[in-house]
């Protein structure tokens, strides 16, 4: 079966410290995968996505980068933590059965709060 | 460029009341449609989705949603609400192929006894 983990799940950092999300896929293979960040009352803002290892595209320009080091892995990074990048985070992946386009499935989110 | 517009943020109904959540979208052709629902702290769920067709589709949890070409809408609607239908659902538009899915802001519905 197709299933999408992502993790940790609640993650507390201070100002400043480095960050990495994960983002791994299962039952598929070469998917389309996406980072997406919700902040209270804003719904949901496309960070990254990428069609292939090594492929990335950014939407927003900011403190956060992205990397797909293999075809069912998707990690969100940053080197140095803002307030502003509190939010939550949830990682989502073009879903196909049998050949045909069903959207996304999304995971289960990171909750990050910067303190 | 496609765009999802979701014109209530936040709607209170009656257990046992009818709903009826609103979504425009923008965009030349015909797209996909979805709602998802989210529930407090977790990931979004699919609840249905049209890509062609019969223009009334049906989803999970007892939910439905038209698909109105002349109005550009796709509004989502439940004959009677439960408590536990009480969560943020979010309308979303897509193309097709590599290009991503565009959500609305959302609205978060409350249920009241």
């Amino acid at each position: 079966s197709q299933t999408i983990h992502q993790w940790p799940a609640t993650l507390v950092q201070p100002v400043g410290s480095p960050l990495s999300l994960e983002c791994t896929v299962e039952g598929t293979s070469n998917p389309n995968l996406y980072w997406y960040r919700q902040a209270a009352g804003r719904g949901l803002q496309l960070l990254f996505y990428s069609v292939g290892i090594g492929q990335i595209s950014s939407e927003v320009p900011q403190n956060l980068s992205a990397s797909r080091p293999q075809d069912r892995q998707f990690i969100l990074s940053s080197k140095k933590l803002l307030l502003s990048d509190s939010g939550f985070y949830l990682c989502a992946w073009i879903t196909l059965r049998a050949g045909r386009y069903h959207g996304y499935t999304f995971g289960s989110g990171t909750r990050l709060t910067v303190v | 460029a496609q765009s999802v517009t979701q014109p209530d943020i936040h709607i209170t109904v009656s257990e046992g009341a009818s709903l009826e959540l609103r979504c425009n979208y923008s965009y030349g052709a015909t797209p996909y449609l979805f709602w998802y629902v989210q529930s407090p702290g977790q990931g979004l769920q699919l609840l249905l989705k049209y890509f062609s067709g019969d223009t009334l589709v049906q989803g999970i949890k007892g939910f439905e949603a038209e698909f109105k070409r002349s109005q550009s809408s796709f509004n989502l609607r439940k004959p009677s609400v439960h408590w536990s239908d009480a969560a943020e659902y979010f309308c979303a538009v897509g193309v097709g192929g590599n290009t991503p899915l565009v959500f609305g802001k959302g609205t978060r519905l409350s249920v009241i006894a």
